[in-house]
């Protein structure tokens, strides 16, 4: 079946510091690319998502990058903050369904 | 803001007996989802309902599952003979439009333990 790869498991970065996750997926036909955070306990909450006519999104501190060619997709978090602490999970479309990376810890030190 | 919301938050049930987890999807969103994960894994998909039916389901939603949509706002997920295994956190989740291609709202979950 389709598969999305997330790396790496675990991230632990200084304050201030940028984070970046990234994501390979299988389905050449993917076109929708979110990425959820999911703090401990809780639901998952989307914070950003591509489509594949784009290379490049950004909201604030955050952006997304894809590149179709290669089949992956990248998450950057820049000047990150203690509640950006939580899990990160990327999701790509296959099939009408969405497949989920493993998740990425992220670790924020102050 | 609206919220989709689940009950019960923690069912505990014996190896066996039936269990059914509830959902009320936000209330203008025509895509419902339904998700479990279990403890410190992945997200995975189960099913997908539109137009009162089912639209997509993964290998892990066998014979054993089934969804319904008993009324005009609630959306709900029978375990018929729960297995060790099937221990993890529910989430469901809706969309206005195709959530393969929007964004999903994702309630807060129903963490099943099954005994």
């Amino acid at each position: 079946g389709e598969n999305v790869e997330q790396h790496p498991s675990t991230l632990s970065v200084q304050e201030g510091d940028s984070a970046v996750i990234k994501c390979t997926y299988s389905d050449s036909a993917s076109n929708y690319f979110p990425w959820y955070k999911q703090e401990l306990g809780k639901r998952p909450q989307l914070i950003i998502d591509i489509r594949s006519n784009v290379g490049e999104k950004k909201d604030q501190r955050i952006a997304v990058t894809l590149n179709k060619t290669a089949k992956h997709f990248s998450l950057h978090i820049t000047e990150t903050q203690p509640e950006d602490s939580a899990v990160y999970f990327c999701a790509s479309n296959s099939n009408y369904q969405l497949i989920w990376g493993a998740g990425t810890k992220l670790i924020i030190k102050p | 803001e609206p919220e989709v919301t689940q009950t019960p938050s923690h069912q505990v049930t014996q190896m066996g007996q039936e269990v059914i987890l509830r959902c009320v999807p936000i209330s203008n969103h025509l895509y419902f989802y339904w998700y479990r994960q279990i403890l410190g894994q992945k997200v995975e998909f189960l099913v997908s309902f539109y137009n009162n039916e089912i639209s997509e389901k993964s290998e892990i939603f066998d014979d054993q599952f089934s969804v319904e949509r008993p009324d005009g706002s609630n959306f709900t997920l029978k375990i018929r003979s729960t297995k060790l295994e099937d221990s993890a956190m529910y989430f469901c989740a809706s969309s206005e439009v195709s959530g393969s291609y929007n964004e999903q709202f994702f309630g807060p979950g129903t963490r099943l333990t099954v005994l």
